[in-house]
Parts: C-alpha cells; sequence; structure tokens
C-alpha cells in the first residue's frame, strides 16, 4: 500500500518562510508523480494550488512555490500571511491512474 | 465560470444506499474527466476514483471495489456515486473535481465542488 507523507503540523512567524513536504515510504517523489498541492480551511472546499511539482494555479499569489527538493515534495510560503493558515494537502499520482493523498498539515501563522 | 455542484448527501441506515450527483457547468462536461474525492470529518481527503469523458474508463480506489459504482450522464453535465451496504466508515463530505488528464504535461485537479455530507448512522 502506497503511502504518502506530510507532516502533520508546522508554524511559522507572519513573514516568515516554510516548507512544507510530501513524501513516498517506498520511493522518491518526482516529477513522474505529477505533485499537487491543496489549501483547505476548515468547513470548505480544498483549492488547488500548485499542480505538476510547481504550476501555480490562476490567482494563487507567488508567494507560494513547488518543487522536489531531495527525495520529497515541497511546498514554500515566503512571506506567510494570516490567512495562509490552514490545512494543506498533497496528492501523488502513483501510477495506473491511481492517486494517493497525503494525511495533511495544519499550517499555524504566529 | 466552472461551477461543481454536489447533491444527494444526507442520513443513511448502515446498509442502505445512496446515490450522489455532482452537476457541472461552465465547461464542456462531456470532454473532460471528473473525480471523487471523500473527506471524514476532521480528516484528510481520500482520492476515490476518476471517470473518463464516456464513462467506460474509471480508475478507483481499492476502498471503492465491491460496494460503490460511478456514472456519468454527459446530457445532464452530471456525475454520479451510487452507494450502496453503506457503513459508518462512509460517513464523509463528498466533493467532486475536474480532473485534467493529458498525455503532455501530466494529470492534475483543477475545480472543486463544495461537497455533500454523507451520514450513516442508526
Amino acid at each position: 500500500q502506497t503511502v504518502v507523507t506530510q507532516e502533520p503540523s508546522l508554524s511559522v512567524p507572519p513573514g516568515g518562510t516554510v516548507t512544507l513536504t510530501c513524501g513516498l515510504t517506498s520511493a522518491s517523489v518526482s516529477g513522474n508523480h505529477f505533485p499537487t498541492w491543496l489549501q483547505q480551511t476548515p468547513g470548505l472546499a480544498p483549492r488547488t494550488l500548485i499542480y505538476r511539482t510547481n504550476i501555480r494555479s490562476s490567482g494563487v499569489p507567488d508567494r507560494f512555490s513547488g518543487s522536489i527538493l531531495g527525495s520529497d515534495a515541497a511546498l514554500t510560503i515566503t512571506g506567510a500571511q494570516a490567512d495562509d493558515e490552514c490545512d494543506y494537502y498533497c496528492v501523488l499520482h502513483v501510477g495506473r491512474g491511481l492517486w494517493v493523498f497525503g494525511g495533511g498539515t495544519k499550517l499555524t501563522v504566529l | 465560470e466552472v461551477q461543481l455542484v454536489e447533491s444527494g448527501g444526507g442520513l443513511v441506515l448502515p446498509g442502505g444506499s445512496l446515490r450522489l450527483s455532482c452537476v457541472a457547468s461552465g465547461f464542456s462536461f462531456s470532454t473532460n474527466w471528473m473525480t471523487w474525492v471523500r473527506q471524514v470529518p476532521g480528516k484528510g481527503l481520500e482520492w476515490l476514483a476518476n471517470v473518463h469523458p464516456d464513462g467506460t474508463t474509471i480508475y478507483q480506489a481499492d476502498s471503492l471495489k465491491g460496494r460503490f459504482s460511478l456514472s456519468r450522464d454527459n446530457t445532464k453535465n452530471s456525475l454520479y456515486l451510487q452507494m450502496n451496504s453503506l457503513r459508518a466508515e462512509d460517513t464523509a463530505v463528498y466533493y467532486c473535481a475536474r480532473y485534467i488528464e493529458v498525455v503532455v504535461g501530466g494529470p492534475f485537479f483543477d475545480y472543486w465542488g463544495q461537497g455533500t455530507l454523507v451520514t450513516v448512522s442508526s
């Protein structure tokens, strides 16, 4: 069974930079997993922030960026703002049309 | 403007059935893959399935096989999730999303609906 790992929680001071990671227990994440990052405020629908590793969805501020860092996909928030405080999920394509979500990272801005 | 509106959720007894719908507008539904994702209250997201534009090719998570079936009606711009033999652990918000499946560049999810809550309880 494929398991996608994310930090359960992270914190960042306002204006600071934070990197969230998305890994696989069984392999390194690459661009062929088409890493996608979603943002979700509790109680609301998810929103796609980043897809295909590093492409920002329309309307997403450029303080959000995606990359591959070592063996993980990464979402970096530069100049964090109070309304960035929410949950972030990555999802990876694991082949044969199948996708697996990570458990999500709860980001606190304080 | 792209819109996805789910409906059909509600309270159902264990062992019961429910059919969820997702009605799309603002894009060519008949030429787009679609996706179902669910989220247990207070927990993370779980990918369930992707459905080909013509409904004949479906990729789905193992957790769906046997009890859930997927279909679509392109004349109604609608995607369906038929859920049978429901269990308490199926209690979740069910979201539909548009899935972009392209050979060049790679696939991704873009637009999401607001979700519909299914509660399985006696």
